[in-house]
């Protein structure tokens, strides 16, 4: 069975803190590596797709690294703002471009102003 | 970006009606779309997956004959829950895979609250 986990489950930060959270996946028949933003109500935005062993992505004040041979993904915020308040997922795709997408249960990041 | 959007984003019902759920992408051509479910503190789980005017595969343990998939266009996919249970109450959610510049790329719908009485 493949499993992709996610910790923290929560995390409350102040405004302005740097944070970041671990996506663990299985090393082995990877293809890709998806992080998504998913704000209450919204759909879930597509963050990164990573998919070489050592990525480095940014976007703004977020960034995500990438380890194939361990099977792990940070996702770091920089300074973080209330509107970065959402869960953010990682997905975890396997056996090509056409494979499906494997979830953790997500990241809860509030952040108080 | 790419636009996905689900309708209605929620819904109660009594327990033995039939819902409908619709997805649309509304600026790109899905060829593939997939349906989702999440149950409280879980994570998202794949049900099925259709392509445009074919059937739709199943993941194991999702019944075919209780979930109904149509893609009947490369625009529009419905997820129908025939003769709902309060068992069926969960967050249903859509993505659609384009093609072009779109392809590989998941993009999802706001989801679904289905509640179930």
């Amino acid at each position: 069975i493949l499993n992709v986990e996610q910790s923290p489950q929560s995390l409350h930060v102040q405004e302005g803190d740097s944070t970041n959270f671990t996506c663990s996946f299985p090393s082995s028949n990877f293809y890709a590596l998806h992080w998504y933003r998913w704000e209450t109500a919204k759909s879930p935005e597509a963050l990164f797709v990573m998919t070489l062993n050592g990525d480095e992505k940014k976007k703004g004040r977020i960034s995500a690294t990438l380890n194939t041979k361990e099977g792990y993904s940070y996702l770091y915020i920089k300074g973080s703002q209330p509107e970065d308040s959402a869960t953010y997922l990682c997905a975890f795709r396997y056996g090509g471009s056409q494979g499906n997408l494997i979830f953790g249960k997500g990241t809860k990041l509030s952040v108080k102003p | 970006g790419a636009v996905v959007s689900q309708h209605p984003s929620r819904v109660i019902c009594k327990s033995g009606t039939s819902v409908k759920i619709e997805c649309r992408s509304l600026d790109f051509q899905a060829t593939t779309m997939f349906w989702y479910r999440q149950f409280p503190k879980q994570s998202l789980m794949l049900m099925a997956t259709s392509n445009e005017g074919s059937k739709a595969t199943y993941e194991q343990g999702v019944e075919k004959d209780k979930f109904l998939i149509n893609h009947a266009s490369l625009t529009l996919s419905t997820l129908t829950v025939t003769s709902a249970h309060p068992e069926d109450s969960s967050f249903y959610i859509c993505s659609a895979r384009g093609t072009g510049p779109n392809r590989g790329t998941q993009y999802f719908g706001p989801g679904t609250r289905l509640t179930v009485l």
